[in-house]
């Protein structure tokens, strides 16, 4: 069985300082991993993933995520926060062998960015 | 492309009704699932289907059937609707093959309330 843990419910930073966004993972094998982000009302807009290579992974708006395959993580940064960075952010994996592109989801960590 | 679409955006039901929750996507992918959003527990995956005529179960399949009879349409039937139901229903496609095959496209999801 594969499972994540967002451990933060919620993040608060000020804007211009580093946004850092928690995940850990466990899955059978190797994982591909996933970053999506929702803002209110809206439905989920990809972010970047983890698929094999270069640890760090760049994404979309200047995130990017390091991969750490000892401690299990997938920590999504941003060096410099922005208020739109507002929003609910969820951690993704994924068995490579995972019939039908099955993800599992973290619960959510809901970014709050103020000016 | 209008992407991954989802009707009705909003709906109301009573306990013990059925509807149709329905999703389209115009990007020929061949794999479609349905998640359910509730607070604090992310995505959950209801049901899912890897091409026309073949679906399998997620994680929280009860009370909830689907078909595939076409790539383009994959409808989430409610047989007997539960207040436990209330949730936010998430479509998403994605290709089965090629570089972009572990991203899944989500729609704008159905908020359903049953009372």
């Amino acid at each position: 069985a594969q499972s994540v843990a967002q451990p933060e419910d919620q993040v608060n930073v000020a804007e211009g300082n580093p946004l850092t966004v928690k995940c850990t993972y466990s899955v059978s094998g190797n994982p591909y991993l996933f970053w999506y982000v929702q803002y209110p009302n809206r439905g989920l807009q990809f972010l970047l993933k983890y698929i094999t290579g270069d640890n760090l992974v760049k994404g979309s708006y200047g995130f990017e995520a390091e991969f750490n395959k000892s401690q299990t993580s997938f920590h999504l940064k941003k060096p410099s926060a922005l208020v739109s960075d507002s929003a609910l952010y969820f951690c993704a994996v994924r068995a490579i062998k995972a019939a039908g592109n099955k993800l599992t989801f973290g619960g959510g960590t809901r970014v709050l960015v103020k000016p | 492309n209008a992407g991954v679409t989802q009707t009705p955006k909003f709906q109301v039901l009573k306990t013990g009704q059925s509807m149709t929750l329905q999703c389209a996507q115009d990007m020929n992918h061949e794999y479609m699932s349905w998640y359910r959003q509730d607070p604090g527990m992310g995505l959950r995956l209801i049901h899912y289907s890897v091409g026309a005529g073949i679906t399998d179960q997620g994680e929280v399949p009860n009370g909830y059937n689907v078909s595939r009879s076409t790539t383009e349409d994959f409808p989430l039937r409610l047989l007997s609707a539960a207040p436990s139901q209330t949730s936010v229903y998430f479509c998403a496609s994605s290709y089965s093959g090629g570089p972009h095959q572990e991203t899944q496209y989500f729609g704008p999801g159905t908020r359903l309330l049953v009372l």
